[in-house]
This record gives C-alpha cells, structure tokens and sequence, in this order.
C-alpha cells in the first residue's frame, strides 16, 4: 500500500537558517512521482516539484533544493536562506503510475514557521 | 494562463443541507480530481473523472455524488451535510495522457453550522 510519512509535524527556525523537511514514502510500483506542494495560510495548494522514480537527480530552484534517495525512499526538501514568506504547511505527496488515475496521496505535512 | 477556477469560494450552509461545488479545469485538460481538506489535515483524494467518465473513487461518503459534463466542468454535490463536512475542497485537473501533474484551484471552504 502507499503512504507518505513526514514525520516532522512542525519546525521553527529564524530568517536566515537553512532547514529541511523529511519525506518518507512507501510503494510498491516501480514507477512513481513525487511531489512538493506548499499551502500558505490562504490556503491554496502551490506546486513547488515533481520527480520521477526514474530521475534520482538532486534539483535545484532558488533557496530550494530537493534530495530523492530511492534506497532510503526517501524525498527531502531544503530550504536555504529561510525568509518570512516561507512560513506555511508544505506536503509531500505521492502518486501511483500503475493506478487507474494519477491521484495524490499527501502526506500529513509539515508546518514551517520562520521568525524574523 | 488559465487555471483551475472553482466556485464558489466560500460557502455557509446549516446542518442537513445541500451544497453544490463547481470546478473548471484547464482547458483541453481530459482529467479532474476532487480532494477534502479537514482543519489540520491533509488533503484527502474523494474521486476523479477521466474524459467524463468516473475513474476512480477514494474514501468519498455516500452522502457526496460528483459528475463530469460534456464541457468537462464538475460538480461535487453534498446532501445532508454534516458539521464534520466542514473543510477546505479542491479540485485539479491535468491531462493524463500526456503525464502532466495535477494544477489546483484554490478551493472552496465550506463551512457547516
């Protein structure tokens, strides 16, 4: 069965640290895709990355940078130089290729707060 | 560029009502997906439509039916709400047959008292 664990249910840090979210998923395709969505307190979901389980490349975009490491199933997500304007809930999420749709499975997301 | 609209946006109905979300999709988009958000929750998958026809179904309740209609708009229909159908609901779109990821509207927070 899938799941999606992101064990840290909230984190603090002061503008300026560099922090990481952790994202621990489960599944038994071969084929899959991950994701990064941001939930700000107005409450849209904004896509941030997909990977593919084929694409074990680390990314970079900005402050942002994401670590997928298939031997520990694991998708973790950094933020460097955290700023005010990174405060929200983020999700990771997980979706199925050899499912009937490409539906979402989320994790139960980390809220991150940053003090200026 | 256009993006998932939903309607409306907010939505106040009392106990043992009806209510009715609307979702557009991108255009051209071929697939929809309704998701329930529950305060301090993840979103949770209800059910989605592939080219109009349902394609799969999540933990949606029997009180909740959705549809697809020939210009691909969806609806999500809730009869006898309940204080516990309070959440936020999105609807995405993509288009599967080309493996694009699903776009999110904004959501329609419904609200029961």
């Amino acid at each position: 069965a899938q799941k999606v664990t992101q064990a840290q249910t909230e984190i603090s840090v002061v503008e300026k640290e560099d922090v990481t979210l952790d994202c621990v998923y489960e599944t038994r395709d071969t084929t899959y895709y991950l994701f990064w969505y941001k939930q700000p307190p107005s409450g849209e979901l904004v896509f941030l990355i997909r990977r593919n389980s084929f694409d074990e490349q680390n990314e970079i975009s900005g402050r942002y940078s994401w670590n997928f490491q298939k031997s520990t199933s694991s998708f973790n997500f950094t933020i460097t130089a955290s700023q005010v304007v990174d405060s929200a809930v983020y999700f990771c999420a997980l979706s199925e290729a050899g499912d009937d749709t490409d539906k979402l499975i989320f994790g139960t997301g980390t809220r991150l707060q940053v003090f200026p | 560029a256009a993006g998932v609209i939903q309607s409306p946006r907010h939505l106040i109905k009392e106990k043992r009502e009806t209510a009715t979300l609307k979702c557009y999709p991108i255009p051209r988009h071929d697939t929809v997906y309704w998701y329930q958000q529950g305060p301090g929750q993840d979103p949770q998958f209800l059910i989605s439509f592939y080219e109009k026809m349902q394609s799969d179904k999540g933990s949606i309740p029997d009180r909740f039916s959705a549809q697809q209609f020939s210009d691909y708009h969806s609806e999500l229909n809730m009869s006898s709400l309940e204080l516990g159908d309070s959440a936020l609901y999105f609807c995405a779109s993509s288009l599967v047959t080309v493996n694009t990821e699903a776009f999110f509207g904004q959501g329609t927070r419904l609200t029961v008292v």
